[in-house]
């Protein structure tokens, strides 16, 4: 299923470097979403954006930086994370204010931060 | 602050049981509710959802809920599991009007032969 595609799958990165992970979904969506998942815990919304406006930022650490060109694309760009921020990062997409939406998902980044 | 419920963090069964899985939300107000599913690799995909109508909502694979609004539950069923159910659930209520989803923490559920 290439809906909602990411890159890279796997990303092992130090606590210095800088990354970006990107994602991409050809569903005709405006709507775009980070989230983070963590082993044993409920899957945790990051940022979501409609019509490439940020519309929630759910209190994330300013290491993670999101950006969403178009509505079509959407990355989030990693700085100085912490070993803690090891996790399945999924992107996922969907219309915006449409009464039966739903949201479809990527296959995820498993970013591993040493 | 609303919050999703799942009961089970780990369940095992054999290959033809039948399977209960438990979700409760506390949100007072108008809700969508969703059942997703990780088959080990895969993404997460939609098994079935509820925005208004019938309570029993049946999906994809035999799976149905039924949304219970008195008891603010949406528990997932399916009569007779195979060894290919093996995967991970997740509930998920929308309470806003453009579509942010809560998550329950997920249940693992194991299917033996």
């Amino acid at each position: 299923e290439t809906g909602v595609t990411q890159t890279p799958r796997h990303l092992v990165m130090g606590m210095t470097n800088k990354k970006s992970l990107k994602c991409e979904q050809h569903l005709g969506h405006n709507a775009m979403y980070w989230y983070k998942q963590s082993a044993k815990k409920p899957l945790e919304l990051m940022f979501v954006y409609n019509f490439k406006e940020q519309t929630e930022n759910n209190s994330v650490p300013s290491r993670f930086s999101p950006e969403c060109p178009n509505s079509s694309h959407l990355f989030l760009h990693l700085h100085t994370l912490q070993p803690e921020d090891s996790a399945l990062y999924l992107c996922a997409s969907s219309f915006y204010d449409q009464t039966s939406y739903e949201q479809y998902f990527g296959p995820g980044t498993r970013l591993t931060v040493t | 602050a609303q919050s999703v419920s799942q009961h089970n963090h780990h369940v095992i069964l054999s290959e033809a049981a039948s399977l209960e899985l438990g979700c409760n939300y506390s949100y007072g107000g108008t809700v969508n509710l969703f059942w997703y599913v990780q088959y080990p690799g895969q993404h997460l995909q939609l098994l079935l959802k509820y925005f208004s109508g019938d309570p029993l909502v049946k999906g994809i694979k035999g799976f149905e809920a039924e949304f219970i609004k008195s008891k603010f539950s949406f528990n997932l069923r399916k009569p007779s599991v195979q060894w290919s159910d093996t995967a991970e659930y997740f509930c998920a209520v929308r309470t806003d009007s453009w579509g942010k989803l809560q998550f329950g923490a997920g249940t693992q559920v194991v299917v033996t032969p």
